[in-house]
This record gives structure tokens, C-alpha cells and sequence, in this order.
């Protein structure tokens, strides 16, 4: 599976537009991007996934360039109720064994 | 509709005893995981299962058992327990593949503590 890095950290305003961006250099022709949010305490939660170009849903919009060795997952207008840890993982055509590395723990400052 | 549901909540065990952690998802998934996850970590696959009866090892398998005899249930036994099994364990299911659907559903978890 190809590898993933991202920030550890971000910080961010309330009502701001936040973009995290997710390095996978060695991607695979069939590999698919998606994105987790994981509250404390909480199971992860799908937000988005994508294979190329940008893909929109009501929470969320995933930006992958051609080359597609990164991707960035944006959230319109956070609010503090977005504050958790978000995953990029990055995993090939029906092949289930997921990778969660550490993620990157946004934190919205009112 | 339960979604994923994950008994029990807590638990402590002591070294070298064994025990099942039970999931159970009312969605007709087929695909099914186990998660670890340890303070501050991310999340590391124990256990997954295209299918009932179907069953392969993730990235930490040691110490840990599965089966899926139905669609609903993916139970996890601890062989004998260890305090590196402590953590924090989450079960999850799809109704697709990676790719062809909208990920997983993931329970609330089981705290496990192991002394």
C-alpha cells in the first residue's frame, strides 16, 4: 500500500476554510483516496473519497491533482465542532487491509 | 438500524486470560475489520473478512483469532491476554470495496485494559 504523510498538526479559525493536504508519492494505478474523521473516543467516520480530479459531498471537497501524488481534503467554514484527527489512507481497488497512519489533529480556535 | 455494535464497552482482563470481543452490524455488509488503536496512534488493522467465511490477517494478527460464520457477526477472541493487547479496539464493516463505495462504519469501540 502506498505510503502517506501528512501534517501532525493544524490549527485553524472558526468560519475558515481549511485544506489539508496529503502526500502518497508512490500511489498505484489503482489506488483510491479517502478520508476519516475521528472524534476522542470515537470510531473513525468517512468523509470522502476520490480517484481523481475533485470529488464534493455536503461535508466536505477532495482535490486531487493529475499526477495524483498527493491529495487535499478541504472543509468549508469550520466551526469548532471540527476540531478531530483526520486520515488520509490510501488503499487499491477491493483490496480491504487499510492503513491509518497517525493523521493530522486539526484544532479550530474560536 | 444499530449500524455496528460492539459488546462489551469495557473490560479488564488479567495476563493469560482469554475472551471474545463481538461485533454485530444490522446493514448486510460483507466487508468486515478489526482495528487496535493505542494513545496517541493511529489505528492498525488486526483482522478483516470479504464475506462470510473469508478471513485474512491485517497488519498485527499475533495473539488474536477471527471467524465469520454469518454476515452479521465478526467476533474477535483474545488467546491470552497480554498487557501490549491493551488498547483500545474498534470494529468496522463496508457494504462495498474500497473504491466502489462510501468506506466504513465503524463501531464505538471497546476499552480494554489487560493487568
Amino acid at each position: 500500500l502506498a505510503k502517506t504523510t501528512q501534517p501532525i498538526s493544524m490549527d485553524s479559525y472558526e468560519g475558515q476554510e481549511v485544506n489539508i493536504t496529503c502526500s502518497h508519492n508512490n500511489i498505484a494505478t489503482n489506488d483510491y483516496i479517502t478520508w476519516y474523521q475521528q472524534f476522542p473516543s470515537q470510531g473513525p467516520r468517512f468523509i470522502i473519497q476520490g480517484y481523481k480530479t475533485k470529488v464534493t459531498n455536503e461535508v466536505a471537497s477532495l482535490f486531487i491533482p493529475a499526477d495524483r501524488k498527493s491529495s487535499t481534503l478541504s472543509l468549508p467554514r469550520v466551526s469548532l465542532s471540527d476540531t478531530a484527527v483526520y486520515y488520509c489512507l490510501v488503499g487499491d481497488f477491493g483490496n480491504e487491509k487499510l492503513t491509518f497512519g497517525t493523521g493530522t489533529r486539526l484544532t479550530i480556535i474560536p | 438500524n444499530a449500524g455496528v455494535t460492539q459488546t462489551p464497552k469495557f473490560q479488564v482482563l488479567k495476563t493469560g486470560q482469554s475472551m471474545t470481543l463481538q461485533c454485530a452490524q444490522d446493514m448486510n455488509h460483507e466487508y468486515m475489520s478489526w482495528y487496535r488503536q493505542d494513545p496517541g496512534m493511529g489505528l492498525r488493522l488486526i483482522h478483516y473478512s470479504v464475506g462470510a467465511g473469508i478471513t485474512d490477517q491485517g497488519e498485527v494478527p499475533n495473539g488474536y483469532n477471527v471467524s465469520r460464520s454469518t454476515t452479521e457477526d465478526f467476533p474477535l477472541r483474545l488467546l491470552s491476554a497480554a498487557p501490549s493487547q491493551t488498547s483500545v479496539y474498534f470494529c468496522a464493516s463496508s457494504s462495498a470495496p474500497t473504491g466502489q463505495g462510501g468506506g466504513y462504519t465503524f463501531g464505538s469501540g471497546t476499552r480494554l485494559t489487560v493487568v
